[in-house]
């Protein structure tokens, strides 16, 4: 039963460009979450979705950031524009309902000249 | 005050001990409580997940719950060199969505 899997595993981005990171989760489960950690701190948590819809987008940057998980495919996590300070390692994580544990994908660490 | 604190250490031990790591949180209804071990550069893997008051073991680890502290800590017995790691203390929020919230972790060594 194959784990959690994002890719790319690496991306390098300039300034500007734009960085997209997808994620397709554990099989028979339809709960998608994305966190966020910065160089030396912890895990943060940014968007909480369900097949088609976004459930909580709490931790989502206002500008620039935007997911979807559709019908159909992975879980897409987009960032336009992206600024150095996008760099960082971004997870995805799933789980087969809510509120049930979420197991994590070696995520993407996303570097931003 | 953070939603839930952890000491970064290092937390330094040596082979064969008991390693014991602590996690405090904020919000008196949370109610879903997970550690996770972060080796460097890689992610996050659940170690325990515990629910209610109490003792949880599972092999050389034993997660222990005080809903009435707000703290919940977890004890590896016989630590090894391999057990070095990040490890991370996670909350689920009763009154939000399912999202964690992350402590920054305790660095464990142990030691040879």
């Amino acid at each position: 039963n194959a784990g959690v899997m994002q890719n790319p595993r690496h991306l390098v981005r300039r300034r500007g460009q734009e960085a997209r990171l997808r994620c397709s989760p554990m099989k028979g489960h339809s709960h998608v979450y994305w966190y966020r950690q910065l160089p030396e701190e912890g895990l943060k948590f940014m968007v909480y979705l369900q097949k088609e819809n976004i459930i909580d987008e709490s931790g989502m940057p206002k500008e620039r950031f935007s997911a979807e998980f559709p019908k159909e495919g992975p879980s897409i996590l987009r960032i336009q524009q992206v600024v150095r300070g996008d760099s960082a390692a971004y997870f995805c994580a799933s789980s087969l309902s809510s509120r049930e544990t979420q197991y994590f994908g070696p995520g993407t660490r996303l570097l931003v000249l | 005050q953070k939603e839930v604190e952890q000491n970064s250490g290092p937390l330094s031990v040596p082979e064969g001990a008991i390693a014991s790591l602590n996690c405090t949180y904020s919000d008196r209804v949370s109610q879903s409580f997970f550690w996770y071990r972060q080796y460097s550069g890689k992610s996050p893997e659940l170690i325990m997940s515990i629910y209610s008051n109490g003792d949880k073991e599972d092999g050389r680890f034993t997660a222990q719950l005080n809903k009435a502290s707000q703290y919940v800590s977890l004890l590896i017995r016989d630590s090894q060199p391999s057990d070095s790691a990040t490890y991370l203390c996670a909350v689920n929020l009763q009154y939000n969505t399912d999202k964690l919230i992350f402590g920054t972790g305790t660095r464990l060594q142990v030691f040879p």
